[in-house]
């Protein structure tokens, strides 16, 4: 078992629609970060978290550190936000682990 | 936010050859980098962590001659990996740290022919 799962695996949506990818783990961490990673293969730092929950823009993360679970929404979904998100645990020495992540296609 | 750079952005080489890859950090004094490494269809893996000023510190299965880290000052890491194969064929990233926050390069894809 992986130690972050990450669900679902593909998604897909129609512009507008709001989008829940979720994150669960199984080690203690000191912090949550999601990514997100475009077809050429370039990473941006969307979130980090320790608790609770943060909003930027359009997105929105949330953590539940008892349940070892995290949430990355997208609202009023669009195109531009296709491509891979990926739920990373930072556990000692700021060493990231990292989900399998989420192809989201957004149609138009 | 703060910017890492990565150079080349992509590379081909021959078998037996031995590519260097630059990470910078742009903005800021990175006293931790990190290197990646991401085949087709998977999840980055960890290589390596590289503290400037001393060695870096290798994940279980990661050859330490094989891949070569340099972290010579507080803006620079570099990747080495000697004697190239195509199964060393992959994407390759490295990531910044200089407080809490990770800032990512825009990765190097390298092709060993």
């Amino acid at each position: 078992k992986n130690e972050v799962e990450q669900s679902p695996q593909n998604l897909t949506a129609q512009e507008g629609e709001f989008i829940t990818i979720n994150c669960s783990y199984s080690v203690g961490i000191s912090a949550l970060h999601w990514l997100q990673q475009h077809p050429g293969g370039g990473i941006v730092s969307l979130f980090m978290l320790s608790s609770g929950k943060k909003k930027h823009g359009r997105l929105i993360a949330t953590i539940n550190i008892q349940e070892k679970h995290s949430s990355l929404h997208i609202t009023a979904s669009h195109p531009r936000d296709s491509a891979v998100y990926i739920c990373a645990v930072e556990t000692s020495g700021s060493r990231l682990t990292f989900g399998e992540g989420t192809q989201l296609t957004v149609n138009p | 936010g703060a910017v890492v750079s990565q150079h080349p952005s992509r590379v081909i080489c021959k078998s037996g050859t031995s590519v260097k890859i630059e990470c910078r950090s742009l903005d800021f004094q990175a006293t931790t980098m990190f290197w990646y490494r991401q085949f087709p269809k998977q999840s980055l893996m960890l290589m390596a962590t590289s503290n400037e000023g001393s060695k870096a510190t290798y994940e279980q299965g990661v050859e330490k001659d094989k891949f070569l880290i340099n972290h010579a000052s507080l803006t620079l890491s570099t990747l080495t990996v000697t004697s190239a194969h195509p199964e060393d064929s992959s994407f390759y990233i490295c990531s910044a740290s200089g407080s809490r926050e990770q800032y990512f390069g825009p990765g190097t894809r390298l092709t060993v022919t």
